[in-house]
């Protein structure tokens, strides 16, 4: 039961361009979403996040918008840049439990120069 | 300050033997968290800790796993009689408030091979 779902496992675009990141969930309990980015052989790193009371959260050049009536989140990420290469993943949280995350399965993006 | 530190690094075990992965946590954070990525996989969550509570257990995907948080600080998973299938990345986590909406700061992971 894959309650957070990353549907494409691969995203390639050019530097300079945007780069849209989906993630889908089942559970109408999540009320706060995490995108977390993660290098070969690190951990992952927080990136962006939104509580379920917003529609949108903007940081730098990442934005993250909410569609809760369609249980839909992406990321955006403009203007890329090959240091944006990297796997994103999309994790979504109960905020007043235990604050366990369940994440996606990954997308991995390439940005070519 | 130092961020999240596991060890070892790397793990390479026969199946059947024990083996014990460990985490030290940011300083002052009060919950900790073990997931696992196994090949091609999402994280997944396996345990919680926060503060003197009793653990939240139910990631751990058989009665071979086990976790410990001493003293409100370090952690150790523990895996007994390992199989194939527990081979993956064992990733640490803390944050400063084990609530949902708070961040939190992973660790490098353990990488564990069964052979």
């Amino acid at each position: 039961d894959q309650q957070v779902k990353q549907n494409s496992p691969s995203l390639s675009v050019q530097e300079g361009r945007i780069s849209i990141l989906n993630c889908d969930y089942t559970n109408s309990m999540f009320d706060y979403f995490l995108w977390y980015k993660k290098y070969p052989a690190e951990g992952p790193t927080f990136l962006i996040s939104i509580s379920s009371i917003k529609d949108k959260n903007e940081d730098g050049r990442f934005t993250v918008f909410l569609n809760k009536s369609a249980k839909h989140l992406s990321l955006h990420i403009v203007p890329s840049q090959p240091g944006d290469s990297a796997v994103y993943f999309c994790a979504a949280s109960v905020s007043s439990n235990t604050g366990k995350l369940i994440f996606g399965q990954g997308t991995t993006l390439q940005v070519k120069p | 300050g130092a961020g999240v530190s596991q060890s070892p690094s790397n793990k390479v075990t026969e199946k059947g033997k024990d083996v014990e992965l460990r985490c030290d946590p940011i300083s002052g954070h009060t919950a900790l968290y073990w997931y696992r990525q196994s090949l091609g996989q999402g994280l997944e969550f396996l345990i919680y800790f926060q503060g003197n509570s009793a653990p939240d257990k139910s990631g751990l995907p058989s009665d071979r796993f086990s976790a410990e948080r001493t003293g409100g600080s370090v952690s150790t998973l523990t895996i007994q009689r390992t199989q194939q299938e527990d081979s993956a990345v064992y990733l640490c986590a803390s944050s400063l408030v084990g609530t949902g909406d708070f961040e939190q700061f992973f660790g490098p992971g353990t990488r564990l091979t069964v052979l």
